[in-house]
């Protein structure tokens, strides 16, 4: 069965330190992935998603960018975090339409 | 801008009643609509999706219904349980190959014993 795979749960950082999440899902081949971003009591923001290796589109100009180095790895990067890059980070892939997204478990970002 | 619309009030009802929650949107076509719940915490969870020409989804106690006219889905919690206590989420996709969605706010729901 497939799984996603996605840490830290949680991770306090200082503005202006770098950033580093990962997500991973087995038990599929070329997913589309995505990451996304819920500011407390709102709705989910749509920052990257990614139809394949490489691939990458942004949906928001931010201080964030993505990478896709391998067909089912996901990763949401910072080169310098600011205070409005606190969050909670979610990735999740999808494969066909017919199924929905599957959402990895979340990664609490507090940036102080 | 495409601006996805859900009861920013959370609702709290009886065990055991049917409750309905709203998703309206203004700008946008999409081909598909999704409902989730997600728990404090937690990614959001799959529930139910319809299409553009489907009028109405059932999935156990849940009814999903989509009028394209009026730009609105209805979800039905039918018998509810305090474990459906959560917060619901809709939302919309076009027919392409990213399967991107986009998500509205969400209406938390409370169900009390």
């Amino acid at each position: 069965s497939q799984t996603i795979h996605q840490w830290p749960a949680t991770l306090v950082q200082p503005v202006g330190s770098p950033l580093s999440l990962e997500c991973t899902v087995e038990g599929t081949s070329n997913p589309n992935l995505y990451w996304y971003r819920q500011a407390a009591g709102r709705g989910l923001q749509l920052l990257f998603y990614s139809v394949g290796i490489g691939q990458i589109s942004s949906e928001v100009p931010q201080n964030l960018s993505a990478s896709r180095p391998q067909d089912r790895q996901f990763i949401l990067s910072s080169k310098k975090l600011l205070l409005s890059d606190s969050g909670f980070y979610l990735c999740a892939w999808s494969r066909e339409r017919n199924y929905g997204y599957t959402f990895g478990s979340g990664t609490r970002l507090t940036v102080v | 801008s495409q601006k996805i619309e859900q009861n920013s009030e959370a609702l709290n009802i009886q065990e055991g009643k049917t409750d309905t929650l709203t998703c309206n949107y203004t700008n946008y076509s999409p081909a598909y609509l999704e409902w989730y719940r997600q728990d404090p915490g937690r990614g959001p969870v799959f529930l139910l999706l319809i299409r553009e020409n489907e009028k109405e989804k059932r999935k156990e106690r849940l009814k999903v219904t989509f009028d394209t006219t009026l730009k609105q889905s209805l979800f039905h919690i039918t018998a509810s349980q305090p474990a459906d206590s959560a917060t619901y989420l809709c939302a919309l996709g076009r027919m392409d190959s990213s399967y991107k969605l986009i998500f509205g706010s969400g209406t938390r729901l409370l169900v009390r014993p």
